[in-house]
């Protein structure tokens, strides 16, 4: 059974940075894809970026090019993502999502990390 | 960019009754959907992948089928347990994509 474990939450200024962590047991990591969807309060899910199989290529929505970091590291089996100059709007749900290998719905989830971004 | 698109946006029924959930998306995924249900403060939970494969301990009044750009969720006998909202997600390309999700309410 493969479990991810997130931070409750953060709160951050705008125009900072957050750096929310998710760590993965169970499983194959290296085998794993693992994306981040979030959830702004009230709305759907938003798929904003992920990492491929064998962690080559970080994979990201186009709004998020160049703001969003996705990284993962197998010594710790923890897959991390980074957003910066945070605004109002990105307060939200960061949800770590894994898939089982390429093409591959997510078959599990983190519990979610709140992400308050206010001033 | 595949846009998926769910309806109704939202359905109001009874416990007992069937209810039939439709996705499209704007480019064909193949069998590569899946679709997930969400309760009130909890993560999304899968139901559904390859359009019509029941994920692990899945009841079997959940049903799913389509392939291309046309899918359904049918939900046999609704359950009280199963009030919640439905998103569907295509895992074909990237950028992954969600539907807007569809509220099954009371």
């Amino acid at each position: 059974q493969v479990q991810l474990v997130q931070p409750g939450s953060e709160v951050k200024k705008p125009g900072s940075s957050v750096k929310v962590s998710c760590k993965a047991s169970g499983g194959s990591f290296s085998t794993s894809d693992f994306s981040w969807v979030r959830q702004a309060p009230g709305q759907g899910l938003e798929w904003i970026g992920g990492i491929t199989p064998t962690f080559i290529v970080p994979m990201y929505a186009q709004k998020f090019q160049g703001r969003l970091t996705v990284t993962a590291d197998e010594s710790t089996a923890t897959v991390s993502m980074e957003l910066r100059s945070l605004r109002s709007d990105d307060t939200a749900v960061y949800y770590c999502a894994r898939g089982d290998g390429n093409y591959a719905p997510f078959d599990f989830w983190g519990q979610g990390t709140q992400v308050i971004v206010s001033s | 960019e595949i846009l998926m698109t769910q309806s109704p946006a939202t359905l109001s029924v009874s416990p007992g009754e069937r209810v039939t959930l439709s996705c499209r998306a704007s480019l064909s995924v193949d069998s590569n959907l899946a679709w997930y249900q969400q309760t009130p403060g909890q993560a999304p939970r899968l139901l559904i992948y390859d359009a019509s494969t029941r994920a692990t301990d899945i009841p079997e009044r959940f049903s799913g089928s389509g392939s291309g750009t046309e899918f359904t969720l049918t939900i046999s006998s609704l359950q009280s347990e199963d009030f919640a909202v439905f998103y569907c997600q295509q895992y074909n390309d990237w950028p992954r994509t969600f539907g807007q999700g569809t509220k099954v309410e009371v």
